[in-house]
């Protein structure tokens, strides 16, 4: 199945300011999505990451505050933008197979604390 | 609208003994299902999966999940549990006709020894 290496894999930002975290995958893949788990909550999908087009975000979140880029079908970033406490949450890419090895990979996560 | 639901938040079973992890689901077409283990900051680790065919699914680590369309249940188990199973589960499904992957609240597992 794919590989995914995700950076960085935590970081601490000051308030108003903004991340910017990478995915990428050894293979080409269509479906790339991103996540957010919140302190001691399960993953909530951000958005689905669209290769040569806009994302298409889930109700709850919005371009301006999470601007992602998918420039190929291996490679992706999420920009968490003016950013705030409530912002602290571990963020995950995730893609999806065909095939054999059909199902959804995730990378290891990027684990954010804005202070 | 797909959903899934993990009644339990916690379980605690001793080593040696058969471990299970509850799962049902919601969804409008036929259900893709899937078991994730998460481990102390890290990612998320794949189990096993329920696309079609045999309803008992086997998985790593000695997992396996049973698929009961009626109930609408995808519950996961181990015979013999392992102190080094003890982590943060994770159910999802996803929509036959949607890519989109909904994920149950988790369940954390303690093993002791």
């Amino acid at each position: 199945s794919a590989v995914i290496s995700q950076k960085p894999s935590r970081d601490i930002c000051q308030r108003g300011t903004s991340l910017t975290i990478q995915c990428q995958v050894d293979s080409q893949v269509t479906m790339m999505f991103w996540y957010r788990q919140q302190p001691g909550q399960s993953l909530t999908l951000i958005a689905t990451a669209n290769q040569g087009s806009e994302a298409t975000y889930e109700s709850g979140f919005v371009i301006d505050k999470f601007p992602i880029s998918r420039p190929n079908l291996t490679f992706s970033t999420l920009t968490v933008s003016n950013m705030s406490p409530e912002d602290s949450s571990i963020y995950l890419c995730s893609v999806h197979e065909g095939g054999f090895h059909y199902g959804y990979t995730f990378g290891s996560g990027t684990r954010l604390t804005v202070v | 609208a797909q959903s899934v639901a993990q009644p339990e938040d916690q379980v605690n079973v001793a080593e040696g003994n058969p471990l299970t992890v509850k799962c049902t689901y919601s969804v409008s077409g036929n259900p893709y299902l899937f078991w994730y283990v998460q481990y102390p900051n890290r990612g998320l680790q794949f189990l096993l999966k329920y696309i079609t065919g045999d309803n008992l699914v086997k998985g790593s680590y000695g997992f396996e999940a049973e698929f009961n369309k009626s109930q609408t249940s995808f519950h996961l188990k181990k015979p013999s549990a392992l102190v080094s199973d003890s982590a943060l589960y994770f159910c999802a499904v996803r929509d036959g006709n949607d890519y989109k992957l909904s994920f149950g609240a988790g369940t954390t597992v303690t093993v002791r020894a």
